[in-house]
């Protein structure tokens, strides 16, 4: 259980287009979803916080306006690069927790999805 | 503020090797949660281990073991017998029992030649 999947697994774009990414709780009802950049050769930097129903929570130094993040369901959260530029090519990857799994096993884990790599030319 | 850090950026061993990747941690929190998650090239994050703050109890699972140390702040993860398919970059993780941001360390790049 708890299977999460992204989708396009990479996408290519080119500058100044929008792209969006989808993020799905196969098996759960996902209550709280995350967006992760990577860079190369980098860790995952937390980008935003979304919860079903309410506005993404972003963090300190991330575009708001730039990166759209909506969690309209309980299934599904997709992230909205808009305008895109070759600095943002990255790894893209979301995770997502079910209120469910934290009630049944008291699990703050977090269940990632297989990322996105986007290239922006 | 909390953080991670691994200060092994890369180490490379031979194959049946032990290794250890080291993992130094800061928070202000009493209750808190680790991770340790393993990033092999195609880029999925694979869960490892989850422990919370309460529990200093050393965990082993198969050729997998973890050392957690309150005292010192570190959560080190030590691979018996490497092998060629433990080469990956493995993250260390922390979040605080109120809120579910993780917060990653560097990463360290294991490789293991056979």
């Amino acid at each position: 259980g708890a299977v999460v999947s992204q989708h396009p697994s990479w996408v290519i774009c080119k500058s100044g287009t929008s792209v969006k990414i989808e993020c799905r709780s196969l098996d759960f009802q996902a209550t709280t979803m995350f967006w992760y950049r990577q860079f190369p050769k980098q860790s995952l930097m937390l980008m935003a916080t979304s919860n079903e129903g309410s506005k993404a929570t972003y963090e300190q130094g991330v575009e708001k306006d730039k990166f759209l993040i909506n969690h309209a369901s309980l299934t599904l959260s997709t992230l909205t690069v808009t305008s895109a530029h070759p600095e943002d090519s990255s790894f893209y990857i979301c995770s997502a927790r079910g209120q469910s799994v934290w009630r049944r096993t008291g699990s703050k884990e977090q269940y990632f999805g297989p990322g996105t790599r986007l290239t922006v030319t | 503020a909390q953080k991670v850090t691994q200060a092994q950026t890369e180490i490379s061993v031979v194959e049946k090797e032990d290794v250890t990747l080291d993992c130094v941690y800061e928070t202000r929190d009493t209750t808190y949660y680790l991770f340790w998650y393993k990033q092999p090239p195609s880029g999925e994050l694979v869960f490892l281990i989850r422990r919370n703050s309460f529990d200093e109890q050393n965990e082993i699972s198969g050729r997998y073991s973890w050392n957690f140390q309150k005292s010192t702040s570190s959560f080190n993860f030590t691979i018996t017998a490497s092998q060629v398919v433990d080469s990956a970059v493995y993250f260390c993780a922390l979040s605080s029992y109120n809120t579910d941001k993780l917060i990653f360390g560097t990463g360290t790049r294991l490789q293991v030649f056979p």
